[in-house]
């Protein structure tokens, strides 16, 4: 089975460091891009940015550029988003999903979500 | 930056009826790169259309997808009771650059 299986829920305090996971299964990791999607309670769906395993290359939505740090380990399958210091507004769901390209071009598998609170 | 707008932002439908979602684009996008994603609460986004009009896997038949340019659509023919939910519509272009729409959801009246 496809999966792609996130880390799980996390509290933190403001101005705490953070890494979250990402783990794909059942598909060779390598040659997908992988993207990471917020979203803030109640909210809509933002991208954040997307990264292709077997190169590391990286592309950051500006919203989120110099924020977060986006990482993956290709030799374990998994995928990475990380905070160097959380803000109470960082508190969202965050999604990873896999982005398959032609003929698709869409983000077709999608992790179970990781829950980031941050509060003091 | 191209900019989706989703209309209506609630739609309030009875279980059988029929649902026309929009999706209006700042600037036009290429019908390739154009997908819809149903969201239910608690639970990740689905892929249901992509490339503006192809269904992905297992999605039933009475979801269908439709547009070019500018105005995409998503039409559901018969809602079914697991059809109420939040859905986005989703372009890229160069870059790569993903933008999301804000949302539909459709209720049940």
């Amino acid at each position: 089975e496809v999966q792609l299986v996130q880390s799980g829920a996390e509290v933190k305090k403001p101005g705490e460091s953070l890494k979250i996971s990402c783990k794909g299964s059942g598909y060779s990791f390598t040659i997908y891009w992988i993207g990471w999607v917020r979203q803030m309670p109640g909210k809509g769906l933002e991208w954040m940015g997307i990264i292709f395993p077997v190169d590391s290359d990286i592309r950051y939505s500006p919203s989120f550029q110099g924020q977060v740090t986006i990482s993956a380990d290709k030799s374990i399958s998994t995928a990475y988003l990380q905070w160097s210091s959380l803000k109470a507004s960082d508190t969202a769901m965050y999604y990873c999903a896999r982005y398959s390209s032609t003929p698709k071009e869409a983000f077709d598998i999608w992790g179970q979500g990781t829950m980031v609170t941050v509060s003091s | 930056e191209i900019v989706l707008t989703q209309s209506p932002g609630t739609l309030s439908l009875s279980p059988g009826e029929r649902a026309t979602l929009s999706c209006r684009a700042s600037q036009s996008v290429s019908s390739s790169y154009l997908a819809w994603y149903q969201q239910k609460p608690g639970q990740a986004p689905r892929l249901l259309i992509y490339g503006a009009s192809s269904r992905a896997t297992g999605i039933p038949d009475r979801f269908s997808g439709s547009g070019s340019g500018t105005d995409f659509t998503l039409t559901i023919s018969r809602l079914e009771p697991e059809d109420f939910a939040v859905y986005y519509c989703q372009q890229y272009n160069s870059s790569p650059i993903f933008t999301f729409g804000p949302g539909t959801k459709v209720d049940i009246k």
